[in-house]
């Protein structure tokens, strides 16, 4: 389909291994941005790219958490010495424009356990 | 206080009812306001913007009161199939990057169940 795609769907990982997460949006969107989803809470930001730009991360838990865009599509968010309290659903949205803010459009997450 | 703040629900309603969900928020600033739904294990789905003169959308109506920074959500003769989660969703505008665009905040949501 032609919808924001995520991978894996789930990841189960040891505590202390790292992760990668990978987003790809929808084509031609500019803006991109990816959440981390507590169960029980709604979404909440981890950062922003506005093409390849990453223009905001200050939802970022600690310096474990890295995102990139290098080519202004597919995104990947590396969790580094993973923890359980990172354990949660990774959800990546994507929007077409920039300026107003736009309806973001969400892929189906990574759910992330962390044992 | 928290960014968006929620009905804590959950709320069960038979098939027909009025349902009613409140949302309040902190930012005066904010431009741009949404209502999404999430079922469950589900992605966050864009149900309805929300316009100042407020708007509807079949059973879905939202409005808006900037003044008391307050946004609602009305569903009319609900169905099972509303049964969902829904969330409460505000911009948060910073000037310092391309324009006004900012990140949303969430709300936690509110569940909903319509038994039949």
């Amino acid at each position: 389909g032609a919808g924001v795609s995520q991978s894996p769907r789930y990841k189960v990982a040891k505590r202390g291994q790292d992760v990668a997460l990978r987003c790809d949006p929808i084509s031609g969107h500019v803006s991109l941005f990816w959440y981390q989803q507590a169960l029980g809470q709604g979404p909440e930001f981890l950062t922003y790219f506005q093409n390849e730009a990453q223009l905001d991360k200050s939802g970022l838990p600690s310096d474990r958490f890295f995102a990139e865009r290098p080519e202004g599509s597919v995104s990947t968010l590396k969790i580094q010495r993973t923890q359980q309290e990172d354990s949660a659903v990774y959800l990546c949205a994507s929007s077409l424009l920039i300026g107003l803010v736009q309806p973001q459009h969400f892929g189906d997450g990574t759910r992330l356990s962390i044992l | 206080r928290k960014e968006v703040e929620q009905d804590p629900g959950p709320f069960n309603v038979p098939e027909g009812a009025t349902v009613a969900f409140n949302c309040t928020y902190s930012n005066s600033a904010s431009q741009s306001f949404f209502w999404y739904r999430q079922d469950c294990r589900k992605e966050p789905k864009l149900l309805m913007s929300v316009y100042s003169s407020g708007n509807e959308d079949g059973r879905f109506t939202a409005q808006l009161n900037r003044a008391s920074q307050y946004i609602s959500l009305l569903i009319r003769d609900s169905k099972l199939s509303d049964s969902a989660t829904y969330l409460c969703v505000v911009n948060k505008p910073r000037m310092n990057y391309g324009g006004s665009q900012g990140n949303l905040i969430f709300g936690k949501g509110t569940k909903l169940s319509v038994k039949p």
